[in-house]
């Protein structure tokens, strides 16, 4: 089984600032992990996902993440937000044995960019 | 991009009546659909897993017979809520998964279903 953990439930920043999400996993296999993110009322899309290979995976809009086996984290970064990236992100995680590729989220953290 | 959409987006409807949803995959084939529901300021969890042509797989805690899934093409799956109650009230994503036989196929989500019940 896995499990994810988003430490921080909302992060305040002001536009043009660097930004840092935290995830942190935990699993008994391999995994690969997913960041999504949720406008108000809509549903999920894809930023980035780590499969495999480099650890520093590059996403849509800006943002990107680095996979840290060793501390089991996938924190996603993106170093000048804007206003429009005002929305709820959610770390994800899949085991590579999973079976249908069933995804376990985190709690989801609440960006708030200020003008 | 894969596109998965879901009808209706959002939906009112009295207590005891039942309330289908539809997700869709529209440019791709998906043989596994996966349905969640999010309560408000929360994650998305998992009610179940769906695949074209056989029963679905529920997650521990989710009730069956009153959540049914139905996977009957590789383009469409429906939640039905049968005997909605206002503790269903929810909303309800589902997303589709590419049958490419990759464990790394990445999963494609709708724009969700908001459900009241009165």
């Amino acid at each position: 089984a896995q499990s994810v953990t988003q430490l921080d439930s909302q992060v305040p920043v002001f536009e043009e600032a660097p930004v840092e999400l935290r995830c942190n996993y935990s699993s008994s296999v391999s995994v690969y992990l997913f960041w999504y993110v949720q406008y108000p009322n809509q549903g999920l899309q894809l930023l980035l996902k780590y499969l495999s290979g480099s650890t520093l995976v590059k996403g849509i809009n800006g943002f990107e993440a680095e996979f840290n086996k060793s501390q089991t984290s996938f924190h996603l970064r993106k170093p000048s937000v804007h206003i429009s990236d005002t929305a709820e992100y959610f770390c994800a995680v899949r085991g590579s044995g999973t079976s249908y590729g069933k995804l376990t989220f985190g709690q989801g953290t609440i960006l708030t960019v200020h003008p | 991009g894969a596109v998965v959409s879901q009808h209706p987006s959002w939906v009112i409807c009295k207590s005891g009546t039942s309330v289908k949803i539809e997700c869709r995959s529209l440019d791709f084939q998906a043989t596994t659909m996966f349905w969640y529901r999010q309560f408000p300021k929360q994650s998305l969890m998992l009610m179940a897993t769906s695949n074209e042509g056989s029963k679905a797989t529920y997650e521990q805690g989710v009730e069956k017979d009153k959540f049914l899934i139905n996977h009957a093409s590789l383009t469409l799956s429906t939640l039905t809520v049968t005997s909605a109650h206002p503790e269903d009230s929810s909303f309800y994503i589902c997303s589709a998964r590419a049958p490419s036989g990759r464990v790394t196929d990445t999963q494609y989500f709708g724009p969700g279903t908001r459900l009241t019940v009165l």
